[in-house]
């Protein structure tokens, strides 16, 4: 089964302070993603990657920055934490991002941004 | 724009009747439309997947339609169950959006017995 895990389940954070959300995942997929989730507004993506060391914008990359040093590893870095970034975090992976791909998704990190 | 729009009131249905969830897009042309399963507090689940030349898939008690005129998919969950209450997401990819889905907000479904 493939496994995609996320560093945290909730996290409270103060403005300002720079957030680092870390997801693994465990079967050698090429594409990863972070989305943010929020009520009303399904998911939106923030940050894609197709290979190692590549990173594409999504629809909402402002105030976000990412970093895929290993193919199994994508991180989430928030610089400077805002208060509207208080959100669920959702990290995906899939393995090859032909169309029928299917995304499989982390448990998910509840950010708290005080 | 594009968008993409799923019923956001709860749909409440008694045990052992068939929930219908609609999907509806406009501006798209979908090549592929995805349906997915979302527990609270948990990362959406697939479930299934139809491509924008076929007209209905099966998955056990799940069916899935995508008509292309109409701009719509349905969702049909048969001879429901307590444990298919969650919410239900549809997420289309496009030919030209490689490997990106766009999801729809969700619709949540609770089955009482």
């Amino acid at each position: 089964d493939v496994k995609v895990t996320q560093s945290s389940r909730y996290l409270v954070k103060r403005t300002g302070e720079k957030v680092f959300l870390e997801c693994v995942q465990d079967m050698d997929h090429e594409n990863m993603f972070w989305y943010r989730q929020d009520p009303g507004l399904g998911l939106r993506l923030i940050y894609f990657s197709y290979d190692v060391k590549m990173k594409e914008k999504g629809d909402i990359p402002e105030g976000y920055s990412v970093s895929r040093e290993k193919k199994e590893r994508f991180s989430l870095i928030l610089e400077s934490a805002s208060t509207n970034q208080t959100s669920m975090y959702l990290c995906a992976s899939s393995s090859d991002g032909r169309s029928t791909d299917t995304q499989y998704f982390g448990p998910g990190t509840r950010l708290t941004v005080l | 724009s594009q968008k993409i729009e799923q019923n956001s009131e709860a749909l409440n249905i008694q045990e052992g009747k068939t929930a219908t969830l609609t999907c509806n897009y406009t501006n798209y042309s979908p090549a592929y439309l995805q349906w997915y399963r979302q527990d609270p507090g948990r990362g959406p689940v697939f479930l299934l997947l139809i491509r924008e030349n076929e007209k209905e898939k099966r998955k056990e008690r799940l069916k899935v339609t995508f008509d292309t005129t109409l701009k719509q998919s349905l969702f049909h969950i048969t001879a429901s169950q307590p444990a298919d209450s969650a919410t239900y997401l549809c997420a289309f990819m496009t030919t030209d959006s490689w490997g990106k889905l766009q999801f729809g907000a969700g619709t949540q479904v609770v089955v009482t017995p």
